[in-house]
């Protein structure tokens, strides 16, 4: 079966300092890969996805990046955090030409 | 582009009792719809879809959708709740296009 994994599971950064939050997939190959943001009290919002290794698509301009280096290997970064890029980050997998999307356990970031 | 609308914030709810949540989407095309499940700090977990074919669809832990194409709503249902069903809700549209737009979400909290 197929699993996600994401860390750290909790993230207390202060403004100005460097991210980089991992996801992981298990069990698949050539998955879809995305990154949402979750703030509080507000829905989902997509920050980026990707097809395959390289390729990745941003939503929403904003200082923070995503990277995919391998497979089944979805980083998201910044050079310099930002108090607004407080929230629970969520990565999540299709299979390649599926629908439903599967997500991980989720990072909470706190920039302080 | 499409668009999810949830109709109630915050819904209580008595032990036992039925409880529906309201989403309403608009999309100029044919459209997959879905029910995720967020319990606190952690991700979300797919409760049903409807990708074709019947109307009615079932889902896990006793709940159940039902597709309407004219009012374009995809209303979910429980008969009898349990405490263990309080959490938050997300309704989310797919026009097959690899990227799922949600709603704001509904927090349900079920009372004993």
């Amino acid at each position: 079966s197929q699993t996600i994994h994401q860390w750290p599971a909790t993230l207390v950064q202060p403004v100005g300092s460097p991210l980089s939050l991992e996801c992981t997939v298990e069990g698949t190959s050539n998955p879809n890969l995305y990154w949402y943001r979750q703030a509080a009290g507000r829905g989902l919002q997509l920050l980026f996805y990707s097809v395959g290794i390289g390729q990745i698509s941003s939503e929403v301009p904003q200082n923070l990046s995503a990277s995919r280096p391998q497979d089944r290997q979805f980083i998201l970064s910044s050079k310099k955090l930002l108090l607004s890029d407080s929230g629970f980050y969520l990565c999540a997998w299709s299979a390649s030409g599926g629908l439903e999307q599967y997500f991980g356990p989720g990072t909470r970031l706190t920039v302080t | 582009a499409q668009s999810v609308t949830q109709l109630d914030s915050q819904v209580p709810v008595f032990e036992e009792a039925p409880v529906e949540l309201r989403c309403n989407y608009s999309s100029s095309v044919s459209v997959y719809l879905f029910w995720y499940v967020q319990y606190p700090n952690q991700g979300l977990q797919l409760l049903l879809k409807y990708l074709s074919g019947s109307t009615l669809v079932k889902g896990i832990n006793g709940f159940e959708a039902e597709f309407n194409k004219s009012q374009t709503s995809f209303h979910l249902r429980k008969p009898s709740v349990h405490i263990s069903d309080t959490a938050e809700y997300f309704c989310a549209v797919s026009v097959n296009d690899y990227k799922l737009s949600f709603g704001a979400g509904t927090t349900v909290t079920v009372r004993a």
